[in-house]
């Protein structure tokens, strides 16, 4: 089955600064990876996903970006805001998995600080 | 459009005891999925559902059942609750995209279990 790790664990940045989270995969079937953002007593939201036909997406503040021959994923969040602080899990899917589950990271924990 | 809603939000339990766990999603979803979260392990799946009247076995089912009750309802069911199903329990639902593209899962609140 699919198996998905994520670094880091914890990060905490300064307001302003960039984050970087880094993914990787070892099912190379696997072609749609989201990202999602949870907050402190909610459920995990989506924020961005990529499919495997596309190496990079961008959404204001927020960047995917997609290695297949690595079986590598990134998230890259710019000019951070106390508001990002969250856990952040990556994930993994393919159109060969019953239902497309879903595999997730372990998550990583942001901190922006002010 | 309420998306996925799961009760309770909390519950305690005696070892021993059984309860089930209520799933509702307002999508028209096909895939129905029920996960538990524990501190450094992510999301792992315990049970899903493709489609009405399909269940199947995720990586953690061991001690519990659930059912897709119609296309709306899944539940999950502790038959004997142990301490080591404390967890914080996630519903989610995913629909699919014409020529099988991935698309996003939504998930509920969350009910926060604790077995003493």
């Amino acid at each position: 089955g699919e198996n998905v790790e994520q670094h880091p664990s914890t990060l905490s940045v300064q307001e302003g600064d960039s984050a970087v989270i880094k993914c990787t995969y070892s099912d190379s079937a696997s072609n749609y990876f989201p990202w999602y953002k949870q907050e402190l007593g909610k459920g995990p939201q989506l924020i961005i996903d990529i499919r495997s036909n596309v190496g990079e997406k961008k959404d204001q503040r927020i960047a995917v970006t997609l290695n297949k021959t690595a079986k590598h994923f990134s998230l890259h969040i710019t000019e951070t805001q106390p508001e990002d602080s969250a856990v952040y899990f990556c994930a993994a899917s393919s159109r060969a998995r019953s239902a497309r589950q879903l595999t997730f990271g372990s998550g990583t924990q942001l901190t922006v600080l002010p | 459009n309420a998306g996925v809603t799961q009760t309770p939000k909390f519950q305690v339990l005696k070892t021993g005891q059984s309860m089930t766990l209520q799933c509702a999603q307002d999508m028209n979803h096909n895939s129905m999925y029920w996960y538990r979260q524990d501190p450094g392990m992510g999301l792992r799946l315990i049970y899903y559902s493709a489609s009405e009247g399909t269940t199947d076995k995720g990586e953690v089912p061991n001690g519990y059942n659930v059912s897709r009750l119609n296309k709306r309802e899944f539940s999950l069911r502790l038959e004997s609750a142990a301490p080591s199903q404390t967890s914080v329990y996630f519903c989610a639902s995913r629909g699919t995209r014409n020529g099988g593209q991935g698309v996003e899962a939504f998930f509920g609140q969350g009910t926060r279990l604790t077995v003493v």
